[in-house]
């Protein structure tokens, strides 16, 4: 079974700082891994994505993601957040299976409050 | 219109009437899916479509019904809900017509839907 974990209901930063949200995960085989954000009212807004390859992954909006397989994570991560970054943040995780359709699963979320 | 669209953005229905979300991709791509949103709860995958036919039934009740006439179109016909189906639905398509896990996917702002 597959699962991903966001330890953090909520992160608060200031304007400016660096940015981290976490996320850790645990598949049987490779993992595909996905970060999206949510503004209020709206979908999903995919922002980046790790396949394979390179583990630094470069996203939307100046964010980036580091896969880190020894410690089963891929936390995202932006140097200088912004005001505008306040949003929900889910991880997500998939892999290849004989049964791939269902397994796309996705973290509870991360809400992030960027302060003036 | 872009990306994927759903309506109505908002719907509230008694518990026993019948209604029907509708969402509609204009992105080209061959696999469509349904989500349930909750309060500080992880995205539920409801249904997964792929090239118009249903390759995952998330052990949903049979209260919601989907529908996918083309690969542009994708409806959940609803009947006799519960106050506990109140939740926002997103709908989400990508280009992920094998079930491989590697493809994001792009999602429509939802419908809230209110049971009462």
């Amino acid at each position: 079974a597959q699962s991903v974990a966001q330890p953090e209901d909520q992160v608060n930063v200031a304007e400016g700082n660096p940015l981290t949200v976490k996320c850790t995960y645990s598949v049987s085989g490779n993992p595909y891994l996905f970060w999206y954000v949510q503004y209020p009212n709206r979908g999903l807004q995919f922002l980046l994505k790790y396949i394979t390859g390179d583990n630094l992954v470069k996203g939307s909006y100046g964010f980036e993601a580091e896969f880190n397989k020894s410690q089963t994570s891929f936390h995202l991560k932006k140097p200088s957040a912004l005001v505008s970054d306040s949003a929900l943040y889910f991880c997500a995780v998939s892999q290849l299976t004989t049964d791939s359709w269902g397994k796309f699963q996705f973290g509870a979320g991360t809400q992030v409050v960027v302060t003036p | 219109e872009t990306g994927v669209t759903q309506t109505p953005r908002h719907l509230v229905m008694g518990m026993t009437n019948k209604k029907s979300l509708k969402c509609e991709q204009h992105l080209g791509h061959n696999a469509m899916y349904w989500y349930k949103q909750s309060a500080k709860k992880p995205l539920e995958l409801m249904f997964v479509y792929s090239l118009e036919e249903r390759v995952e039934n998330n052990s949903v009740p049979s209260r919601f019904s989907p529908e996918c006439p083309n690969s542009s179109h994708l409806f959940l016909h609803l009947h006799t809900l519960q106050p506990e189906d109140s939740a926002l639905y997103l709908c989400a398509s990508s280009q992920d017509s094998s079930g491989l896990g590697t493809y994001e996917q792009y999602f429509g702002p939802g419908t809230r839907l209110t049971v009462t």
